[in-house]
């Protein structure tokens, strides 16, 4: 399977609780996007990286999220002190310079706080 | 006024119809328009792309876009049950602009 790949695919934490979800894109991509989607919405965008350097973030990925993407691979997207308002599911996505903005999605990993 | 409106639905329609997905727009900006297919609890699937003003067909598949009305469509000829859904419109600035506005989708289902 050469798609963007997502780990864990469920997540039951208890609120307070640090998770961390790990990404892999497909393999000559070099852009790689978060985002986040709740019930009956779109993804919402939170953060993007081309190669290893984090260009944009937006303003929903709040002090308690972090994301790194160390050696221009794989990524992933931790959120510390979980609150139920967390409850979603975080999609990763990848792209190339060049490939005409065509972005592709992993299967995204769902986050259950109790 | 959201960026991007999309119609929820849920969209009902029997099998083999002609289906029509719409999305407005408010951000003159937009250069590419996509069209994602999400299957109950999957991630979104690139189903169309397109960039800037015209159509673009794919087997049972056509976008549109009317940038000067800021308005894009789907159409999906010969509908299926398979093809039960939410489809989700997204567009973005193009260039070194990263993310995708999603609009928030529409349910559709295709009944035999």
């Amino acid at each position: 399977d050469t798609g963007v790949s997502q780990n864990p695919r469920h997540k039951i934490t208890k609120r307070g609780q640090n998770v961390t979800f790990r990404c892999d894109p497909i393999s000559e991509h070099n852009r790689l996007y978060w985002y986040r989607q709740t019930l009956g919405q779109g993804p919402e965008f939170l953060t993007y990286f081309q190669n290893e350097a984090q260009l944009e973030k937006s303003r929903l990925l709040s002090d308690r999220f972090s994301a790194e993407r160390p050696k221009g691979s794989f990524s992933t997207l931790e959120i510390q002190r979980t609150e139920q308002g967390d409850s979603a599911m975080y999609l990763c996505a990848s792209s190339f310079t060049g490939g005409g903005n065509t972005i592709y999605f992993g299967e995204g990993s769902w986050l259950t706080v109790v | 006024q959201k960026e991007v409106e999309q119609d929820p639905g849920p969209l009902s329609v029997p099998e083999g119809a002609i289906v029509s997905l719409n999305c407005t727009y408010s951000n003159s900006a937009f250069q590419y328009f996509m069209w994602y297919r999400q299957y109950s609890r999957k991630g979104p699937e690139l189903l169309m792309y397109t960039y800037s003003s015209g159509n673009k067909e794919d087997g049972r598949f056509t976008a549109q876009v009317d940038k000067s009305s800021k308005y894009i469509s789907l159409f999906i000829r010969d509908s299926q049950p398979s093809d039960s859904a939410t489809y989700l419109c997204a567009m973005n600035y193009g260039g070194s602009q990263g993310n995708l506005i999603f609009g928030k989708g529409t349910k559709l289902s295709v009944k035999p």
